[in-house]
């Protein structure tokens, strides 16, 4: 059973255009997290978010955690083919981490 | 700053072979750690965890096992490798300042032929 789903699991835009990336779950996580990995290297952290309702931004990337910790976003705006990778959000329950099945990003230039 | 390491980065073993990869963690004391296998393009799946030395939690039965034998190192290791263990295998760790973030090294990818 996936704790944590992913949505869409594949994306393909144009540079320029926006997009949303959604992690939801019927469980409520203490904080969330999304890393960005790129082939054959470790996920990288992005941004964690603690408390409900709580909106983060990252140049172009804007975060938002659910007013009930059970679900979040993330939005890229004008997409740069530099965005391209995998896309990996994370719920931590205690000392434990359930992961996404991951969004497959693609920036066509 | 904290840093992890893992080696080796990419192994190819004879389905049979033992494993032993290794992770280690500098600048952190008493952190927890964690080994994940991720299959190509996707999400992980969490395999070990410890909170501390000697401490070890499985959450998936399997061909695996690890270790912690010092506190900021962390072994995976297999007495007989089968061809589903070829994987990217990733360590990552979290502590108590930074309770709610794990960090991840750089993975090792394993062939199993």
């Amino acid at each position: 059973t996936q704790l944590l789903e992913q949505s869409p699991q594949f994306l393909s835009i144009q540079e320029g255009e926006n997009l949303t990336v959604y992690c939801n779950s019927s469980s409520v996580f203490s904080s969330l997290q999304w890393y960005r990995q790129e082939p054959g290297e470790g996920p990288v952290l992005l941004v964690t978010v603690v408390t409900g309702g709580e909106v983060k931004k990252l140049k172009r990337l804007t975060f938002q955690f659910g007013d009930a910790r059970k679900d979040s976003s993330l939005h890229i705006t004008a997409a740069q083919p530099g965005d391209t990778g995998l896309y990996l959000c994370a719920g931590a329950i205690g000392n434990q981490f359930y992961f996404g099945t991951g969004t497959s990003l693609t920036v066509i230039p | 700053s904290q840093t992890i390491h893992q080696w080796p980065a990419t192994l190819v073993q004879p389905v049979g072979s033992p494993l032993s990869l290794e992770c280690t963690v500098e600048g952190t004391s008493n952190p927890n750690l964690y080994w994940y296998r991720q299959a190509a393009g996707r999400g992980l799946q969490l395999l070990f965890y410890s909170v501390g030395i000697g401490q070890i939690s499985s959450e998936v039965p399997q061909n695996l096992s690890a270790s912690r034998p010092q506190d900021r190192q962390f072994i995976l290791s297999s007495k007989k490798l089968l061809l589903s263990d070829s994987g990217f295998y990733l360590c990552a760790w979290s502590g108590e300042d930074f309770q709610e973030t794990q960090y991840f090294g750089p993975g090792t990818r394993l062939l199993v032929l």
